[in-house]
């Protein structure tokens, strides 16, 4: 079974550039995150989706990051712009159900690389 | 508000020694909680989780984690280290209800010594 799918691996843009990450989950699973991990910390969830719809998003800096999940498979995250803070590997991760409501494993992908100069 | 402490940043023992990492979490009430590994480049692998029953639990690669409610904690244990379990190992809570949201531990890095 293929894992959760992320590109690019790693982008580098100066500040105030405007950025997109992709994610391609598990087939079949109901549940998208995407999560920011800044070096040295733990991973922060940024938004939660249910099939297209967006569940939590209430940690997402929604003046500059947004993201979507058309048709309830594939999803995007756009950063603009981007500032020097924003530096990260966002990691996209997928659960066939609502993971944290059931115990449900969270799938993760391996990360891109953001580098803002 | 719910929280994870990891209190130790580095952890450095000899291949084929124990290992315990500690994790300390903040929740009103029994949540779930898991351990994650990440190795460099890679996204993060689930160990193991608890959400119910034995508060001893068995996971992937030799590793156990035992939840002690009294002292809040959810200590991650292997018997003897392997090189390649070099890693960095995350703690995370999770709710056991419909509010709520996950949160992690900033992460334990394991450096093993032959």
């Amino acid at each position: 079974e293929a894992g959760v799918a992320q590109s690019p691996r790693y982008k580098i843009i100066e500040k105030r550039q405007s950025v997109a990450f992709w994610c391609n989950p598990i087939s079949g699973h109901a549940t998208l995150y995407w999560y920011q991990q800044i070096l040295g910390q733990g991973p922060k969830l940024l938004i939660q989706f249910q099939n297209n719809g967006v569940v939590d998003d209430s940690q997402l800096p929604k003046d500059r990051f947004s993201a979507e999940r058309l048709k309830g498979v594939d999803s995007t995250l756009k950063i603009q712009p981007a500032k020097l803070e924003d530096s990260a590997v966002y990691l996209c991760a997928s659960s066939s159900r609502l993971a944290w409501q059931s115990g449900e494993t969270q799938y993760f992908g391996p990360g891109t690389r953001l580098l803002v100069l | 508000a719910q929280s994870v402490t990891q209190p130790d940043i580095h952890i450095t023992v000899s291949e084929g020694a124990s290992l315990e990492l500690r994790c300390n979490y903040s929740y009103g009430a029994t949540p779930y909680l898991f351990w994650y590994v990440q190795s460099p480049g890679q996204g993060l692998q689930l160990l193991l989780k608890y959400f119910s029953g034995d508060t001893l639990v068995q996971g992937i690669k030799g590793f156990e984690a035992e939840f002690k409610r009294s002292q809040s904690s959810f200590n991650l244990r292997k018997p003897s280290v392997h090189w390649s379990d070099a890693a960095e190992y995350f703690c995370a809570v999770g709710p056991n209800t419909n509010a709520g949201k996950s949160t992690f531990g900033d992460g334990t890095t394991l450096t093993v010594k032959p």
